[in-house]
Formats: structure tokens, C-alpha cells, sequence
């Protein structure tokens, strides 16, 4: 069975400070892993996400994240906050074989100018 | 990358009445499609899953005669809830996937469908 948890559900930074949102995962096989952004009634935008091979994932809007199987975990990072970044952020994993996919609890990011 | 349509995107409807949610994927076959639902200031639940031309799978605590689902083409799957209640107002989320398919290692999700029912 998979499960994600995301510790903190609300993230504040200021604007041009790193950005980490985190994200654990359990999975009874190797985890496809995904980040996704949520704006405001919006649906679902694809950050990055992690099947096999480079544990180091680069994403849209200069985010990435890394892949670490002793940890089980999967942070997301940015060197720089922009105002733009503000939203909610969900990690998720994914079965193999039908892409069903377990939804973290989501953090929400303000960014402060 | 594919792309998942959801309409409407924005629905209010009376206590009692039914609403229909229609999920297309545009430019592949999606023989699996997911519906989620997400409740106020929480995470994505996934209601079912949906194979085309077969039933759908619920999970466990969902109310399989309140959200019909309907997947009879590669391209097009519907969540009808029935008889809706002020309780089942939420943002509901569809997305759609190609079994089979090697360079599908995600599902595609739709722009999701705010539900508000009064």
C-alpha cells in the first residue's frame, strides 16, 4: 500500500528565500513520485515528477526534488521564492500499473514580499 | 504532455437535483480514469476508478448509487451525483491514464469541476 505524508501544512517564506516543502512516502514497491501546484480553484499542474534514474529531478518554474530511498523521502525545493510560487503544493505516489495515485495532505506556500 | 478536459468547471445546482461531470481525454485513449474528490482544505481522495467498458471500482466509504460513473468510450468518462446534498460540495478532479502505453508513467489530470450545492 502507498501513503504520502507532507509535514506542515502551511509554509511561509519571504520572496528570494529557499523554498523546502517535504514529503515522505510508503510504498510496498519502487514509488513513482510526483509534485504537483494547485492555484486558487484551479486543477492540478505537474511540477516534476521521479519514475527511474536520476534521483535529482529538475521541474517547471525552477523548482526540483530528490529522491532519497534510505530516507523514503521527497522534498521539493527552490533556491528562490517568487510572489508567483504562492499555492498549494501536493506530493503524490503512484501505483505502476494504472497510475492510481495517493495524495499527500498538501502545504500551502505564502510567500511574503 | 496529454490533455484531460473536465467540464464544467463551475456548477451550482439545487438540493435534490443531479449533476453530471464529463471528463475527456483529447488527444489519446485513456483506458483508466480516476475521479477525485477534494474537500475544503484537505487533500485529493480518490473516489474510483473506471475501466473503459466495465464497472467502476469504488473505494472503500464511497457511495457507489450516489456517484455514477460512466466510461463507455476511450475518451470520455462521466461522475453523476445523484440526488445531491449541501454535503457533497467540493472541488471533484478527474484524471485519465493509457495502460499499456510505455511513455505513460503519470495520469493527466483535468482543470477539476468546483461542485456547490444549494
Amino acid at each position: 500500500a502507498q501513503s504520502v505524508t507532507q509535514l506542515g501544512s502551511h509554509v511561509s517564506v519571504s520572496e528570494g528565500a529557499l523554498v523546502l516543502l517535504r514529503c515522505n512516502y510508503s510504498s510496498s514497491v519502487p514509488p513513482y513520485l510526483f509534485w504537483y501546484v494547485q492555484y486558487p480553484n484551479q486543477g492540478l499542474q505537474l511540477l516534476l515528477k521521479y519514475t527511474t534514474g536520476a534521483t535529482l529531478v529538475k521541474g517547471i518554474n525552477g523548482f526540483e526534488a530528490e529522491f532519497k530511498k534510505s530516507e523514503t523521502s521527497f522534498h521539493l525545493t527552490k533556491p528562490s521564492a517568487h510572489m508567483s510560487d504562492a499555492a498549494e503544493y501536493f506530493c503524490a505516489v503512484s501505483d505502476h500499473d494504472f497510475n492510481k495515485f495517493y495524495f499527500g495532505s498538501g502545504t500551502k506556500l505564502n510567500v511574503k514580499p | 504532455g496529454a490533455v484531460v478536459s473536465q467540464h464544467p468547471s463551475r456548477v451550482i445546482c439545487k438540493s435534490g437535483t443531479s449533476v453530471k461531470i464529463e471528463c475527456r481525454s483529447l488527444d489519446f485513449q485513456a483506458t483508466t480514469m480516476f475521479w477525485y474528490r477534494q474537500f475544503p482544505k484537505k487533500s485529493l481522495m480518490l473516489m474510483a476508478t473506471s475501466n473503459e467498458g466495465s464497472k467502476a471500482t469504488y473505494e472503500q466509504g464511497v457511495e457507489k448509487d450516489k456517484f455514477l460513473i460512466n466510461h463507455a468510450s476511450l475518451t470520455l468518462s462521466t461522475l453523476t451525483v445523484t440526488s445531491a446534498h449541501p454535503e457533497d460540495s467540493s472541488f471533484y478532479i478527474c484524471s485519465a491514464s493509457s495502460q499499456g502505453a510505455i511513455s505513460f508513467t503519470e495520469a493527466f489530470f483535468g482543470q477539476g469541476t468546483r461542485l456547490t450545492v444549494v
